[in-house]
């Protein structure tokens, strides 16, 4: 998956729970995003970002918070306020923020319990 | 929002033949983009046209893009049953920072 690690594969989050999930790359990359995928749907833009230190806010960010403190981890954490957050959950990076070619890792499998 | 809307959502052939999948999308664009995507994986990057292009090739891919009707085609040659895979088109806009997806084209190529 090009060099991009998301953890874990599958995650299960009790009502009222944050959970955060992981997202790794070692390509050296700027740009980094969080997609969220819904069955048989296109993907969502939840937020991205092109720098360290700097992220903005996609269609579909309540709920949701990410942070960008080292140009290689972008993580993503769902809220409680997502009420509605069982989704395949896929992150992406692109060398630059001129939107070339975007990098996927395997994406995470969020349910509730 | 989405950006690209995908057409026909489903497309079954049979192995040998060939798919055409088309993309429509709203704004104008910098480059446009077509991936694959195997069921419970994440996306793999086919191929990137840019605005000033009208046709690209690779290997089986052929896309062309017409920005004058904003949509853009893939065409896979002499499919194949490895081939099955959802297929989606994205599209980024000259004042954003971001790629946005359509809903894409589900193909079953049957052997």
């Amino acid at each position: 998956d090009g060099g991009i690690t998301q953890s874990p594969k599958y995650l299960f989050r009790k009502e009222g729970q944050n959970v955060t999930l992981s997202c790794e790359q070692n390509l050296n990359h700027d740009a980094m995003y969080w997609y969220r995928q819904d069955p048989g749907q296109g993907l969502r833009l939840i937020y991205y970002s092109q720098i360290v230190n700097d992220f903005q806010k996609g269609d579909i960010a309540e709920g949701y918070s990410v942070s960008r403190e080292k140009k290689e981890s972008f993580p993503l954490t769902v809220t409680s306020a997502q009420k509605n957050p069982t989704a395949f959950y896929l992150c992406a990076s692109s060398g630059t923020a001129t939107n070339e070619k975007l990098f996927f890792g395997s994406g995470t499998q969020l349910s509730v319990l | 929002s989405q950006q690209g809307e995908e057409d026909p959502q489903a497309l079954s052939i049979q192995e040998g033949e060939n798919a055409t999948m088309n993309c429509s999308y709203k704004t104008s664009i910098n480059n446009l983009q077509w991936y694959r995507q195997n069921s419970g994986r994440g996306l793999v990057h086919l191929i990137l046209i840019r605005s000033n292009e009208r046709e690209k090739h690779s290997g089986r891919l052929r896309v062309t893009l017409d920005t004058s009707k904003k949509s853009s085609s893939l065409l896979i040659t002499a499919s194949r049953a490895a081939d099955t895979a959802s297929y989606f088109c994205a599209t980024d806009a000259p004042n954003n920072n971001d790629m946005r997806f359509g809903a894409g084209t589900r193909l079953t190529v049957k052997p």
